[in-house]
């Protein structure tokens, strides 16, 4: 069976400081991989998505970036935090070249000082 | 660009109560439609999903969801709620083409006992 691992789970780090996100997923083929942002009353805002390896689709113009080093890997990053960048982060994958329904990971916590 | 509304950002029913949750999406193509629930402290899961064939269908737990393409509309529904159903409810959808996905708000369903 399929699962995906996030972490760290939660994290708090200083404004300036870099991040770095790790999403994984087990069981499956070439899925596609997503970021997404989550905020109260504001639902899920798509960062980026990934059909393959190296490919990697920016959604809103931010503090942040995307990598996907291997198949079934995807990394969010930063190089300086902002304050604004503290929120919930989820990672999905989906199967049947991205089309079918996602599955989600538990989730970042992510506070910035 | 695609977007996704949901009508209601919190509704409040009680037990026995019917439901029904409005969903409207915007996209030129074509889409695969998606409702998910985050019950509190749990992982977003899908709850019933279309793709093509009969508009009118069926998921987990008893709800059941109508695609009108004339509409864009893709509405959940339940007969009966139960205390159970308090969750935050999730209507998506997937572009078939490049598998690109967006996530309306979010409803807050409360129900009370």
């Amino acid at each position: 069976s399929q699962t995906i691992h996030q972490w760290p789970a939660t994290l708090v780090q200083p404004v300036g400081s870099p991040l770095s996100l790790e999403c994984t997923v087990e069981g499956t083929s070439n899925p596609n991989l997503y970021w997404y942002r989550q905020a109260a009353g504001r639902g899920l805002q798509l960062l980026f998505y990934s059909v393959g390896i190296g490919q990697i689709s920016s959604e809103v113009p931010q503090n942040l970036s995307a990598s996907r080093p291997q198949d079934r890997q995807f990394i969010l990053s930063s190089k300086k935090l902002l304050l604004s960048d503290s929120g919930f982060y989820l990672c999905a994958w989906a199967g049947l070249a991205g089309v079918n329904e996602q599955f989600f990971g538990p989730g970042t916590r992510l506070t910035v000082l | 660009a695609q977007s996704v509304s949901q009508h209601n950002h919190h509704v409040i029913l009680s037990e026995a109560a019917s439901l029904e949750l409005g969903c409207n999406y915007s996209y030129g193509g074509t889409v695969n439609l998606f409702w998910y629930v985050q019950y509190p402290g749990q992982h977003l899961q899908l709850l019933l999903k279309y793709f093509s064939g009969d508009p009118l269908v069926k998921g987990i737990k008893g709800f059941e969801a109508e695609f009108i393409k004339s509409k864009f509309s893709f509405n959940l529904r339940k007969p009966s709620v139960q205390w159970s159903d308090t969750a935050e409810y999730f209507c998506a959808v997937i572009t078939t083409n490049a598998g690109k996905s967006t996530f309306g708000d979010g409803t807050t369903l409360t129900v009370k006992p």
